[in-house]
């Protein structure tokens, strides 16, 4: 099972938006809503930040949003804060009953 | 509130064993599938193993199938992974993590374990 296709790095300045993109296959992200979005800020565990697709759990601030289309994923972070620099993994549930991340996205808020 | 702790990490050879736990609480811990997802160092995340509410279901990463065994207690609330015939290539954090009930989400993460395998 490869690792879902993410870009190594993004970045924007406060108060922009970003999207970050998650591209698999049929058998994972182009086959379920099950796709998540993960922040991990340097030395801290994950943080699920979106699930199944476009949902946010309780606490998550609605400047997180993500859609799918297709095959490929998207997180999008809009009027960036310091605090949002960190890490970002999408991972998806795969049709072999596995679960894969991407390979992970470093977001520099300038 | 949910609390994952994860155990048992340290410094094994390889070919060794080791056996990691995840003790849970702040939530009913029989009611939820757990998984096993690693990290080495400086590298992205990594899938391990999943195991279901009643243990009836288990899967695992083609590169710790036959290696790697999960299970659960309970009456103890808590998860372990037991790992056999250490690599190198195991080097890592690993994480236990709460499954979201009908979502196939990692809801919840504990703060991780670090595993060094090495001669």
């Amino acid at each position: 099972q490869s690792a879902l296709t993410q870009p190594a790095s993004v970045s924007g300045s406060p108060g922009q938006s970003i999207t970050i993109s998650c591209t698999g296959t049929s058998s994972d992200v182009g086959g379920y809503n099950y796709v998540s979005w993960y922040q991990q800020h340097p030395g801290k565990a994950p943080k699920l930040m979106i699930y199944e697709v476009s949902n946010r759990p309780s606490g998550v601030p609605d400047r997180f949003s993500g859609s799918k289309s297709g095959n490929t994923a998207s997180l999008t972070i809009s009027g960036l804060q310091a605090e949002d620099e960190a890490e970002y993994y999408c991972s998806s549930y795969t049709t072999y009953s596995t679960w894969v991340f991407g390979g992970g996205t470093r977001l520099t808020v300038l | 509130q949910v609390q994952l702790v994860e155990s048992g990490g340290g410094v094994v050879q390889p070919g060794r064993s080791l056996r990691l736990s995840c003790a849970a609480s702040g939530f009913t811990f029989r009611s939820y599938g757990m998984h096993w997802v690693r990290q080495a160092p400086g590298k992205g995340l990594e899938w391990v193993a999943i195991i279901s509410k009643d243990e009836s279901d288990k899967h695992y990463a083609d590169s710790v199938k036959g290696r790697f065994t999960i299970s659960r207690d309970n009456s103890k609330n808590t998860l372990y992974l037991q790992m056999n015939s250490l690599r190198v290539e195991d080097t890592a954090v690993y994480y236990c993590a709460k499954d979201r009930s009908n979502s196939w989400t990692l809801e919840y993460w504990g703060q991780g374990t670090l595993v060094t395998v090495s001669s």
